[in-house]
């Protein structure tokens, strides 16, 4: 069973235009919750996560995440897209805290 | 500087050649997971080490054995690796103190390829 589903494998968006990034979970326990980002030919990092607390989580780069439970959603947003936000990203989630699953990525454009 | 390494950063071989991708961080980190990317699947966990001597299987552990004898180092072992085993590779690790919740580190990841 997918635990987590990102929505849309290739997004584009103009230059300053907003980013919204769709990552939904299947559980009725809320998880551990992530966003990393990968940009070419590197490994994976953190841009935020959310652990139980706020549910506005605050990342990296400008980015920002909402936790809604009842939607079982965690989209990532920024609110103007910048050329050097190009890259893949990957929502994951874990339940136990040592299992974990990943989406299968969104890869995002940005047009000048 | 903190970090996670991983060699080789490539690999070609051939079906049934016995390999092993190295894995060691330096950030004393209890936690260390290997993963593969594979295009359209994201990543998938295949086994995953909560210290010493403690491991277990992630979603897609077939073909693939690991140890942990020392907490700075995970190598992944494949025994006899197969064409369906190419993909791109990645070691993990982070804190673990008992709860979830932490930020992995993400080595620069390993492509094997398996003709």
């Amino acid at each position: 069973a997918q635990s987590v589903t990102q929505l849309g494998s290739h997004v584009s968006v103009s230059e300053g235009a907003l980013v919204l990034l769709r990552c939904n979970y299947s559980s009725s326990v809320p998880p551990y919750l992530f966003w990393y980002v990968q940009y070419p030919n590197q490994g994976l990092q953190l841009l935020l996560k959310y652990t139980s607390a706020a549910t506005l989580v605050k990342g990296i780069n400008g980015f920002e995440a909402e936790f809604k439970k009842s939607e079982t959603s965690f989209h990532l947003t920024k609110p103007s897209a910048h050329m050097s936000d190009a890259a893949e990203y990957f929502c994951a989630v874990s339940f136990t805290g040592n299992q974990f699953y990943f989406g299968t990525g969104t890869s995002l454009t940005v047009i000048p | 500087e903190a970090q996670v390494t991983q060699n080789p950063r490539y690999l070609i071989t051939v079906t049934g050649k016995k390999l092993t991708v190295t894995c060691s961080q330096n950030m004393n980190h209890e936690y260390m997971s290997w993963y593969r990317q594979d295009p359209g699947l994201g990543l998938r966990q295949i086994y995953y080490s909560m210290n010493v001597e403690v491991t277990d299987k992630g979603d897609v552990p077939e073909g693939y054995k690991v140890s942990r004898k020392e907490k700075r180092n995970f190598p992944l072992i494949l025994e006899s690796p197969s064409p369906n085993q190419t993909s791109l590779y990645f070691c993990a690790s982070s804190p673990y103190l008992g709860t979830g919740g932490y930020e992995q580190y993400f080595g620069p990841g390993t492509r094997l390829t398996v003709t």
